[in-house]
């Protein structure tokens, strides 16, 4: 089955700057890759995915980029702000196979 | 906006006992799953469900587990024999395509 590794797994930056969380996956046919945001005692949140067909989503502040052939992506928060603390949570999932698969989860601290 | 809305919010129960945790998913929504994660760690999948059948589920999904359509509106997980293991946060999602998850807000299953 798919394996999806997440780092870091703990992240503090300064408000303003930039944050960066990469995930790695297993499968090659994973195809469909959501990021969701986790703050405390809440639902998962998605706040971005992407495609295999294509290689960048930008979001305003919030971008994901993929490359297949290394298998990993990664999602870039940019003028991070201190509402942006909160667990982040990468997946992928074989389009239409209905079972996704979460990586271990970064916990992002915002320091005003 | 539409929620997907599970009850109950919290349910402490003796190991052993049976539980039913219920999940009322978005009307228009054709797959539904349950999740669960426990304390501090990743968001795990359990099973899909599609067209009133499971279409996927995880090897954590054994024989205690089940779940029901019983009607147009609820999506229910039984856990027959409780185990103190199965302490987590079980979140119900939803998705109108096989992709695209929002989840509920979680039952937090307490087994003593």
């Amino acid at each position: 089955g798919e394996n999806v590794e997440q780092h870091p797994s703990t992240l503090s930056v300064q408000e303003g700057d930039s944050a960066v969380i990469k995930c790695t996956y297993s499968d090659s046919a994973s195809n469909y890759f959501p990021w969701y945001k986790q703050e405390l005692g809440k639902r998962p949140q998605l706040i971005i995915d992407i495609r295999s067909n294509v290689g960048e989503k930008k979001d305003q502040r919030i971008a994901v980029t993929l490359n297949k052939t290394a298998k990993h992506f990664s999602l870039h928060i940019t003028e991070t702000q201190p509402e942006d603390s909160a667990v982040y949570f990468c997946a992928a999932d074989e389009y239409n196979f209905n079972k996704f698969y979460f990586g271990s989860g970064t916990k992002l601290n915002v320091k005003p | 906006e539409p929620e997907v809305t599970q009850t109950p919010s919290h349910q402490v129960t003796q190991m052993g006992q049976e539980v039913i945790l219920r999940c009322v998913p978005i009307s228009n929504h054709l797959y539904f799953y349950w999740y669960r994660q426990i304390l501090g760690q990743k968001v795990e999948f359990l099973v899909s469900f599609y067209n009133n059948e499971i279409s996927e589920k995880s090897e954590i999904f054994d024989d205690q587990f089940s779940v029901e359509r019983p009607d147009g509106s609820n999506f229910t997980l039984k856990i027959r024999s409780t185990k103190l293991e199965d302490s987590a946060m079980y979140f119900c999602a939803s998705s109108e395509a096989s992709n695209v998850l929002t989840f509920g807000a979680g039952s937090r299953l307490t087994v003593l």
